[in-house]
């Protein structure tokens, strides 16, 4: 089984500022078969990002998704208020693990 | 509009059962893998299992802690996708979603969960 680890655990920024999550996988995912999900409090996952890179219907341009093989990152380029929230990312390849998750909390 | 609605949970004494339901609208079901994913309080999600659609055999694959304990079944007649919970286990205590997927284990759509809970 796959093994998605996500970094860092806790990220603490400002609004307008840009953040970096990182998801490393124990093996490599096949085809780019990675998603990444945000979670807001008491509200079910929303689908980001799909196939390492690209956005989900309805997600702003500020989210970019990149990465291949092992090592796979999700960029906000610029926070607003309601980017505040748990991000997941999932490989859909085999078995759909998901990370452990990272939150960005307001700095 | 995509709607997900799952219906079923509650609170349920370890080794019973309780069956989820997930009733979709606002697309073709049949021509969607379906799944199941869950959610301790406080804690990440995982993923249960998931069913083909019938396209594709309308097979089902299980997370291993899942495994003969539950089954996912679906009637695309009436366009709702079930989770059959057996021999319930404490830890099985988490919100259930139903997600629709486009490719198997990708969720493009959720829906708004629901709440199982398993003590004695």
């Amino acid at each position: 089984e796959i093994v998605l680890t996500q970094s860092p655990g806790t990220l603490s920024l400002s609004p307008g500022e840009r953040a970096t999550l990182s998801c490393r996988a124990s093996q490599s995912v096949s085809s780019s078969y990675l998603a990444w999900y945000q979670q807001k409090p008491g509200q079910a996952p929303r689908l980001l990002i799909y196939g390492a890179s690209s956005r989900a219907t309805g997600i702003p341009d500020r989210f970019s998704g990149s990465g291949s093989g092992t090592d796979f990152t999700l960029t906000i380029s610029r926070l607003e208020p309601e980017d505040f929230a748990v991000y997941y990312c999932q490989q859909y390849g085999s078995s759909g693990t998901f990370g452990g998750g990272t939150k960005v909390e307001i700095k | 509009e995509v709607q997900l609605v799952e219906s079923g949970g509650g609170l349920v004494q370890p080794g019973r059962s309780l069956r989820l339901s997930c009733t979709a609208s606002g697309f073709t079901f049949g021509d969607y893998a379906m799944s199941w994913v869950r959610q301790a309080p406080g804690k990440g999600l995982e993923w249960v299992g998931f069913i083909r659609s019938k396209a594709y055999g309308g097979t089902t694959e299980y997370a291993a802690s899942v495994k003969g304990r539950f089954t996912i079944s679906r009637d695309d007649s009436k366009s709702i996708a079930y989770l059959q919970m057996n021999s319930l286990k404490t830890e099985d205590t988490a919100v259930y979603y139903c997600t629709r997927d486009p490719i198997t284990m990708l969720h493009d759509y959720w829906g708004q969960g629901t709440l199982v809970t398993v003590s004695s």
